[in-house]
């Protein structure tokens, strides 16, 4: 079955520790992203990646890292987790091209920052 | 300058009505697509329709039709026969250019409930 997945699903944490979401598709997909949404913004976008060693900063990258070492994977790292990055979290991945269902998301990792 | 822009906040629906969901966009690019996704209670994010700049026909999908007035810069998304079901938050987006296919720009969204 043709997926994103992320892990964790959900995740609480404390200012400051450090955390990684892991996002994996199974699509062979050039093209992944992250994005976050939060009440009344909707989703925006953090990072992206338009192939493997190849990724670019989006709309709020402030306070994350990614990397893109192979083609399936494309974590989030939080180095220092502040509360302002309580949020739920979409990692999204497509083929270059146009089409009508550009985009595939996984299922969300909804994160609280204490 | 928002570039994907829904005005209403929460819209609540007679069960077997229609409604619509408004939509406008802002870009320059004579290429863009528009895309409405819809975002039950579990939170996972669903593909209901696509609008491409190009198409000259508004897009159907089952009880999704998109209004497409490419003049006015709106998108607005028709919800046919409601059911209990289609309460969920809905969101337009919008990609532009031909193949930016690693971003889109969203709306705010809007929240849904249907009334049986």
């Amino acid at each position: 079955e043709a997926q994103v997945t992320q892990n964790p699903r959900y995740l609480i944490t404390v200012t400051g520790k450090k955390l990684t979401v892991t996002c994996s598709q199974n699509m062979n997909h050039e093209y992944m992203s992250w994005y976050r949404q939060d009440p009344g913004l909707g989703l925006r976008q953090i990072y992206y990646s338009m192939n493997v060693e190849v990724t670019d900063k989006g709309d709020v990258p402030e306070g994350y890292k990614v990397s893109r070492k192979e083609k399936r994977n494309f974590p989030l790292i939080l180095e220092s987790p502040s509360p302002n990055q309580t949020s739920l979290y979409f990692c999204a991945s497509s083929f270059p091209g146009g089409g009508t269902d550009t985009q595939y998301f996984g299922p969300g990792t909804r994160l609280t920052v204490l | 300058a928002q570039k994907i822009t829904q005005t209403q906040p929460g819209m609540f629906v007679q069960e077997k009505e229609a409604v619509t969901l408004d939509c406008t966009y802002d870009t320059s690019d004579p290429s863009y697509g528009l895309f409405w996704y819809k975002q039950p209670s579990s939170g996972e994010m669903i593909f209901l329709i696509y609008q491409g700049s190009y198409d000259q026909q508004n897009a159907t999908e089952g009880r999704y039709s998109l209004n497409f007035q490419k003049a006015r810069k709106s998108a607005n998304l028709v919800i046919s026969a409601s059911q209990l079901g289609d309460s969920a938050m809905y969101f337009c987006a919008m990609r532009e250019g031909l193949r930016n296919d690693y971003k889109l720009s969203f709306g705010a969204g809007t929240t849904v409930t249907v009334r049986a």
